[in-house]
């Protein structure tokens, strides 16, 4: 059974602040792995979409790199800004069966700080 | 542009009542269907999804049952609540064809059972 574990659960930093948001899975028979974002009370705003067969993608001052053999991730936030602050959560398909059926990580929230 | 609805956004119903929560997607045809929930201080939980109408897979044994009436809209309901079914529920989307696409969320509908 898939188990994707994110770490750290918390993390408050001041404003301009590289950061890096880590996620990690048990099993590296995924199809892609999906970065999220939650704001409080709020659904999720897809943010990252990696294939297995990719290393990295960019978006704005977003980059998530995969290392599938190893069975991580990470989300480096370049110049973070107090509107960064949300829930940040990792899922990740699988690569084989139907339905794309994602396993979600707990999440790291995330405070930017003036 | 594809959007996905949800509704209510908020609901407090009693134990023992019945519960309907609606999702609709707009803007494409024949897309995989979800249901998440997301328990206080819980990750999500993949609950339903749905490849076509009236296919339905289940992913957790619970007191909620799922249907799919048309092809953009997808329902959970339950004939009677439990204090543990209390959570935010999530409607998600993804393009089918059997390929791992990127998955897209509505905006929650947070259900308190008292």
């Amino acid at each position: 059974k898939q188990e994707v574990t994110q770490i750290p659960a918390a993390l408050s930093v001041p404003e301009g602040e590289n950061l890096v948001l880590n996620c990690s899975f048990t099993d590296s028979a995924i199809y892609n792995l999906q970065w999220f974002r939650q704001d409080p009370g709020k659904g999720l705003t897809s943010l990252l979409l990696i294939q297995s067969s990719q290393r990295e993608q960019t978006s704005g001052r977003l980059n998530a790199s995969l290392d599938k053999s190893s069975g991580r991730s990470t989300l480096y936030i370049a110049a973070s800004q107090p509107g960064d602050s949300a829930t940040y959560l990792c899922a990740v398909a699988p690569y084989t069966g139907g339905g794309n059926k994602l396993t979600f990580g707990t999440g790291t929230q995330l405070k930017v700080e003036l | 542009s594809q959007t996905i609805h949800q509704w209510p956004a908020t609901l407090v119903q009693p134990v023992g009542s019945p519960l309907s929560l609606e999702c609709t997607v707009e803007g494409t045809s024949n897309p995989n269907l979800y249901w998440y929930r997301q328990a206080a201080g819980r990750g999500l939980q993949l609950l339903f999804y749905s490849v076509g109408i009236g296919q339905i897979s289940s992913e957790v044994p619970q007191n909620l049952s799922a249907s799919r009436p048309q092809d953009r809209q997808f329902i959970l309901s339950s004939k009677k609540l439990l204090l543990s079914d209390s959570g935010f529920y999530l409607c998600a989307w993804t393009y089918g064809a059997g390929v791992a696409y990127e998955q897209y969320f509505g905006p929650g509908t947070r259900l308190t059972v008292t």
